[in-house]
Order: structure tokens, then sequence, then C-alpha cells
């Protein structure tokens, strides 16, 4: 069936250090894979994607990987920083022609200054 | 650039009842998708609107409805409210309909059942 599996499902971390929150998916068809940050009470926000042609794509501080074969993907947040808590969402794609996501459980991320 | 808005914010309604929630995609945005969060849990995808038209939808009955009109805007109706469907139901807009388009999302309506 259709199904993203998300962990951890909480992070702590020290302020400075890496985090990586992995995702696994079930459609080998799936070609979308977006990651949304969702801070209390407030709208889920897209912070990075990445399409199947790709293996890795960077943006400043967040980068994030896609492995086909395996079918997971991981977010990596460097040099975390307190503003970076939040709950964060991994997604598929999981139809050929029409944008529906299927979205993991969620990750809190907690960063201790 | 006036990004996805929706309306109300939050919404009282009792068991029975029926309900109806608004969403104006983000400018430039002809295609709009409608998902439940529930507390504590990832974005649930109920249906997507391109062309005016229902294009997928997802697991949840037909007491969920949706419409989309000329104009981009869609709106989402849920009839028969049942205390499970407390939830905040959240718009996405984006562009084209594909898979592979990037989805924002607007603030969302609080619907809470009584």
């Amino acid at each position: 069936g259709e199904n993203v599996e998300q962990h951890p499902s909480t992070l702590s971390v020290q302020e400075g250090d890496s985090a990586v929150i992995k995702c696994t998916y079930s459609d080998s068809a799936s070609n979308y894979f977006p990651w949304y940050k969702q801070e209390l009470g407030k709208r889920p926000q897209l912070i990075i994607d990445i399409r199947s042609n790709v293996g890795e794509k960077k943006d400043q501080r967040i980068a994030v990987t896609l492995n086909k074969t395996a079918k997971h993907f991981s977010l990596h947040i460097t040099e975390t920083q307190p503003e970076d808590s939040a709950v964060y969402f991994c997604a598929a794609s999981f139809s050929s022609n029409t944008g529906k996501l299927i979205f993991g459980q969620g990750t809190t991320l907690q960063v201790k200054p | 650039d006036a990004g996805v808005t929706q309306s109300p914010t939050h919404l009282i309604k009792t068991r029975g009842q029926q309900v109806t929630l608004r969403c104006s995609p983000k400018s430039g945005h002809d295609t709009v998708s409608w998902y439940q969060q529930a507390l504590g849990q990832g974005p649930q995808f109920i249906f997507q609107y391109y062309e005016e038209e229902e294009r997928q939808r997802g697991n949840f009955p037909d007491r969920f409805s949706g419409h989309q009109f000329p104009n981009y805007s869609s709106e989402l109706n849920v009839n028969a409210l049942l205390l499970g469907d407390s939830a905040l139901y959240l718009c996405a807009s984006s562009l084209g309909g594909a898979s592979n388009q990037p989805q924002h999302f607007g603030d969302g309506t609080r619907l809470s059942i009584l």
C-alpha cells in the first residue's frame, strides 16, 4: 500500500550539531520528495524538495539525499540553531499524474542552546 | 505575491451539521489539494482539484466533497459531521497538477466538532 515511514519520531541535539531524519517509501513509481517544517500552530513550510532524477540537493545548511534503489531519502541539517526546532515532515508523491502526497508521521526536532 | 489563503481560521460545529471551508491558491497556481491534519500527525490527502475537476481522492468517505471555481479557488464541504472530523484542514496549491510540483500550504482551518 501507500506508505511513508519516518524516523526518529523525536530528535534532540545541541546547537551547532547536525541532525538527520530518514524516510522510506513504498511505491517505486514515486518521483517527488518534499520536506516540510511545521512550527507550533503554523502552516507546513516547504524547506527543500528533490525529484527522482537527482541523488542529492543542498540549500545552505539543509540537504536532502535520495536512494531510489533502497527507496529511502534523508534530510540533513548542519550547524543547527534553536530556530530549527520544529516538527519536520517528509512526503512522497504516490501518483504519476497528480500531486497526491503521502506524509510521514513527523519528527519533532529540539535544538538545545 | 499573495500566498495561499484559507477561511475561516477557526470553526466550531456540532455533530450532524455541515461545513464549507474555502481556499484561494497562491498567485499563478491552478491546482488545489486538500489535506486533513489530526493533532500530532502528518497531513492526510483528501482530494485534488485541477481544471475544475476532482482528479484523485484519498481514503475519505463521500461526506467529503469539493469544488473548484474558474478563478482556481476551491471549497471543501463536509456533511454529517462526526467528532472524528475535528482536525486542521489544510489547502495546498501548486501549478499544473503534476506529481512533481511543489505544493505550498495555507494556514489552515481549525475545525472543532462538539
